[in-house]
Order: C-alpha cells, then sequence, then structure tokens
C-alpha cells in the first residue's frame, strides 16, 4: 500500500459525458501527479501540481482539467468523453515539487467510455 | 527532446535464472534515470533512480542498473528472479528538472518454474 488512495476504482460512462477522478496524496506530500495509462499510449504524464498550483504539464487534452485543493487532494475532471479515453488512470504523489524523489503511485481508477 | 525506449516487449525467464531488461534513452538535458515495477492490478513502485554519482545503482528486491552515458543506456538487472518478480517494467526519463517523467513502453516479464 503507497498511502496514495484514488477513487473510484472503475468508472463506466458513455461517450460526451464528464467524469471526476478523485485522489488523495500520502500523508505530507505535496505534489501530485496525473498519468493516463492506455495500451496504445502507454503511460503518460498528464498533469503535475504541488501545494496547490499547477507545476508541469504534459500531453493532457484541453477536455481534461486538474486542480487540487487546499487539503492537497487532487481531482482530474475528463469532458465530453471519447472512446479513446478508455485508459487507467493514476495518480502519484511525492513529498515535494521535485518528483525525482520518489513518486508514489495510487492503485488507479480505470475508466471506460462505451 | 527526451525519448526512452525499451527494447524488449517482454521476457521469459525461469526462477533463479538471472533477467537483465535493456532500456536506451535519449536527452539533451541533465540524465535522470528511474526504473519501475507494476505488478498485477497495482500502481507503479519505484525500483531504483540515478541523479548523478556512482554509475552502478542498486535498488530494492535485489535489482541493480547501470547508467553508461557513452552507450546511452540504463539496463536493469537481476542475477536471480523469483516467481514474485513477473510484472511489468518501466524505464523513465526525467524531462525536465522538477519531476516530469516520460516512461518507456514497459517490458512485460514473466518468470516461470
Amino acid at each position: 500500500d503507497s498511502g496514495v488512495t484514488q477513487t473510484p476504482k472503475h468508472l463506466i460512462t458513455a461517450t460526451g459525458q464528464r467524469v471526476t477522478l478523485r485522489c488523495s496524496p500520502r500523508s505530507g506530500d505535496l505534489s501530485v501527479y496525473w498519468y493516463q495509462q492506455s495500451l496504445d499510449q502507454g503511460l503518460q504524464f498528464l498533469i503535475q501540481y504541488y501545494n496547490g498550483e499547477e507545476r508541469a504539464k504534459g500531453n493532457i487534452l484541453e477536455r481534461f482539467s486538474a486542480q487540487q485543493f487546499p487539503d492537497l487532494h487532487s481531482e482530474l475532471n475528463l469532458s465530453s468523453l471519447e472512446l479513446g479515453d478508455s485508459a487507467l488512470y493514476f495518480c502519484a504523489s511525492s513529498v515535494d515539487e521535485r518528483g525525482y524523489n520518489e513518486q508514489f503511485f495510487g492503485p488507479g481508477t480505470r475508466l471506460t467510455v462505451l | 527532446a527526451q525519448s526512452v525506449t525499451q527494447l524488449d516487449s517482454q521476457v521469459p525467464v525461469f526462477e533463479e535464472a538471472p533477467v537483465e531488461l535493456r532500456c536506451n534513452y535519449s536527452s539533451s538535458v541533465s540524465v535522470y534515470l528511474f526504473w519501475y515495477v507494476q505488478y498485477p492490478n497495482q500502481g507503479l513502485q519505484l525500483l531504483l533512480k540515478y541523479l548523478s554519482g556512482s554509475t552502478l545503482v542498486k535498488g530494492i528486491n535485489g535489482f541493480e542498473a547501470e547508467f553508461n552515458k557513452s552507450q546511452t543506456s540504463f539496463h536493469l538487472r537481476k542475477p536471480s528472479v523469483h516467481i514474485s518478480d513477473t510484472a511489468e517494467y518501466f524505464c523513465a526519463v526525467g524531462l525536465d528538472s522538477w519531476g516530469k517523467l516520460q516512461f518507456g513502453a514497459g517490458t512485460q516479464v514473466v518468470v516461470t518454474p
């Protein structure tokens, strides 16, 4: 158990819909990272937040957005969902803004878009 | 631009045999390299990392990796594998100074008795 929690574990929805994925980092960690893992794209970095502020952006679509709240939990919002958004979404956390200290990964949320 | 290539998509290996997983990178900036492992139905876990210093890096569970700057490689090795090492292994390179990682496609290791 990494100490990072993600909810829900599984999510099934339809095209065009909007969903919110939630992540609670390890106690004391200030950075949260979001990753997407799919069969065709592999594991891709989406976005990083540090202490409530966006720190780095990766291959995140404009239909996707994220935020980190004052209690440090983070949410990833996916809208106008397409079939290709079906993937495993991981959240990771690290103690500071430099993710080269170990990133601790949650168990993931499996999103299926029908 | 940085990128990482894992040369083998799947590596079958017998229990107690050695294993080597190959990773090559390209980077135009300082090199930060990582190996993560993903056990079935779990998130990723850090095995080891190279940030600077000794080119031979020792990690958890008996794994080690060697940073070779001239060959732009960071191969992962274990002298004797267990059934429990069956997992997917990801090599990653740091894309900036903050912690943004680019992962390779992964190598599936299947250990059989």
